[in-house]
């Protein structure tokens, strides 16, 4: 079935510096990827979403790259703020349909005023 | 306002004693799942529902059961809990498109401890 490895586990970064956290999934079936963010004692959100028909999509400071052939999907976030803080989860959609997702063990990022 | 709600929020029990979270959703959704999320682990799915009467294995589905007996309402059922339950579990619904995978709307979240 579908594995999805993200990383780094943690990221730390000076406020308004950009960060990237990288996902890779197992399964070439997988054709939706969304990302979501947890802030702490909070639940999961979505910040954005790609399907497998696009290689990029951007939403204000918020862009993620999908690379089909490598099976690698990343988040970018620029200008880093400190509400960015918190823990993000990348999730690649399962085998079966059924809105299966499969998601990552999770990166914690810390952006420092 | 759309949401996914979950009760208790918070539950300390001891081995043995069975409980049920409740989940419910007033989005019309006909996929509900339920996840668990430890440290280092991620979100992994228990269960999950295509729609009313249906459910069927996440991959961790034991110690768990699942009902749907209303599309509004997915309930999570540890019939004896351990303490290796101890977790924070969520529930989620989305709509359906036919199997395509869409967004998936989190409840609050319930953390529950077995001693």
């Amino acid at each position: 079935g579908e594995n999805v490895e993200q990383h780094p586990s943690t990221l730390s970064v000076q406020e308004g510096d950009s960060a990237v956290i990288k996902c890779t999934y197992s399964d070439s079936a997988s054709n939706y990827f969304p990302w979501y963010k947890q802030e702490l004692g909070k639940r999961p959100q979505l910040i954005i979403d790609i399907r497998s028909n696009v290689g990029e999509k951007k939403d204000q400071r918020i862009a993620v790259t999908l690379n089909k052939t490598a099976k690698h999907f990343s988040l970018h976030i620029t200008e880093t703020q400190p509400e960015d803080s918190a823990v993000y989860f990348c999730a690649a959609s399962g085998t079966g349909g059924y809105n299966k997702l499969i998601f990552g063990a999770g990166t914690r990022l810390a952006v420092h005023p | 306002e759309a949401q996914v709600t979950q009760n208790p929020r918070y539950l300390i029990t001891v081995t043995g004693k069975k409980l049920t979270v409740t989940c419910s959703q007033n989005m019309n959704h006909e996929y509900m799942s339920w996840y668990r999320q430890d440290p280092g682990l991620g979100l992994r799915q228990i269960y999950y529902s295509m729609n009313v009467e249906v459910t069927d294995k996440g991959d961790v589905p034991e110690g768990y059961k699942v009902s749907r007996k209303e599309k509004r309402n997915f309930p999570l059922i540890l019939e004896s809990p351990s303490p290796n339950q101890t977790s924070l579990y969520f529930c989620a619904s989305s709509l359906d498109y036919y199997g395509a995978p869409d967004t998936q709307y989190f409840g609050p979240g319930t953390r529950l401890t077995v001693l």
